[in-house]
């Protein structure tokens, strides 16, 4: 596609739900990220995929939160047993593949998630 | 692993006053540097970046200087406009060839018309 999709861009829940965030990533970026936005934290970095393998899970903040990648493409972002803590922005971005450090990322508009 | 310190907001200015909002890293190497920002209800998007020591990035205006002894990468503008408030970043690359990126907490700017 011409940019980088988010769904839901609103999602409110109950405490205790699971939710799952969907990113579809511009066509031929074969790197992808997940990041949350907090008020006033900044972007907390979550996961990366390369393709379909995440080579860096280190930002999960808990086995609650889990992703995948299908097909090189489309990623889901699950939470489980969701917290009034998980509320924020979650932002996808994807980027061609290189290991320069000099990737520019494409983001989404974001998935704004409120846990009651 | 790198890092990137950036000065807290909100930053209040008039139009067309001249803009400076800082940042700093600690590195290994010389990694690219990257200036994001966020406009109101839209995605953040790469605004410049620099990928060596004392390049220049530039773009709508906005100016960023790499400064290796400085370790920093404020970003400058000389006259701002009502357009410009958006929510910036700094952001630079975890470790030395690492393709994830890390950015700073961000910088609101409000421009006064």
């Amino acid at each position: 596609g011409a940019g980088v999709s988010q769904s839901p861009s609103n999602k409110v829940t109950e405490k205790g739900k699971d939710v799952e965030l969907r990113c579809d990533p511009i066509s031929g970026h074969t790197a992808l990220y997940w990041y949350r936005q907090s008020l006033g934290q900044g972007l907390e970095f979550l996961i990366y995929f390369q393709g379909n393998s995440a080579p860096d899970k280190s930002g999960l903040p808990s086995d609650r939160f889990s992703a995948e990648r299908t097909g090189g493409s489309v990623s889901t972002l699950t939470i489980q047993r969701t917290q009034q803590e998980d509320s924020a922005v979650y932002l996808c971005a994807s980027s061609l593949a290189g290991r320069s450090g000099a990737n520019v990322l494409t983001f989404g508009a974001g998935s704004r998630l409120t846990v009651l | 692993g790198n890092s990137v310190t950036q000065m807290e907001g909100p930053v209040t200015l008039s139009e067309e006053a001249f803009l400076t909002i800082n940042c700093t890293y600690t590195a290994t190497g010389y990694p690219s540097l990257f200036w994001y920002v966020q406009y109101p209800g839209e995605g953040l998007q790469l605004l410049l970046k620099a990928t060596k020591a004392d390049d220049k990035g530039s773009n709508k205006g906005f100016e960023a200087t790499y400064r290796k002894e400085t370790t920093s990468f404020h970003l400058e503008k000389g006259s701002v406009q009502v357009s410009d408030s958006a929510v910036y970043f700094c952001a630079l690359p975890r470790g030395n060839r690492d393709d994830k990126i890390i950015f700073g907490k961000g910088t609101r700017l409000h421009i006064l018309p």
